[in-house]
């Protein structure tokens, strides 16, 4: 079984691109969630999807956007890249009601130039 | 003043040390995690506390609610023990969200 994976797991673009980030949770899962770790910081919630809709989000402008498909995998798109955007992104899936059984992907490292 | 404090910043112990990690936070919380990191990024769960104290294996984490204060223990620590360690709660009024803790770097030298 599969745990969470993610695409890619590198990457490098330049100021002002576009970037999209991928997630497939944990077989079962139906939750994903995004985080953002800058280096030598702990990860920052930026939002969770379930049932197809952004259902929290954390502080975060609108340039980052996400989505979620209907065999729960998603999508964590940001525009508009700054270099203060380079960090590692974090996706976790976990069951709606079952919080205790979270499950992190090995992350999206991301490098802007 | 971040909601999740964790101490140490950085941990050095010999092989079989008893190692000690703290986090306290100050909100209400229903779950507090702990999660180990390797230098690769991934992140593994290893404890979800929401009250008392859980063991696995070498590992010990225990909490008190009253008092806001969680801690991680690694009995008899090995090399293999070293990583970064994160404490991370979910709050009780907004319970989709996790809140981290920077993290704790452990390296357990032979």
């Amino acid at each position: 079984d599969a745990g969470v994976t993610q695409s890619p797991t590198h990457l490098i673009k330049t100021r002002g691109q576009q970037v999209t980030l991928r997630c497939s949770p944990k077989s079962g899962h139906d939750t994903v969630s995004w985080y953002q770790q800058a280096l030598g910081q702990g990860p920052q919630f930026i939002f969770q999807y379930y049932e197809e809709e952004e259902r929290q989000r954390g502080n975060f402008p609108d340039r980052f956007s996400g989505h979620q498909f209907p065999n729960y995998s998603s999508e964590l798109n940001v525009n508009a890249l700054l270099l203060g955007d380079s960090a590692l992104y974090l996706c976790a899936s976990s069951r709606r009601f079952n919080t205790g059984e979270l499950f992190f992907g090995e992350g999206s490292r991301l490098t802007v130039l | 003043k971040n909601e999740v404090e964790q101490s140490p910043q950085n941990l050095t112990a010999q092989e079989g040390e008893f190692i000690t990690i703290n986090c306290s936070y100050s909100v209400g919380i229903s779950a507090l995690h702990w999660l180990q990191q390797h230098p690769g990024g991934g992140i593994v769960s290893l404890f979800m506390l929401s009250s008392g104290k859980k063991k696995h294996g070498r590992l010990i984490a225990t909490i008190n609610i009253q008092e806001k204060h969680s801690s991680l223990h690694i009995t008899a620590s090995h090399p293999r023990d070293s990583a970064v360690y994160i404490c991370a709660v979910r709050s009780s009024y907004n319970t989709d969200k996790l809140i981290f803790g920077t993290g704790t770097r452990l390296q357990v030298f032979p």
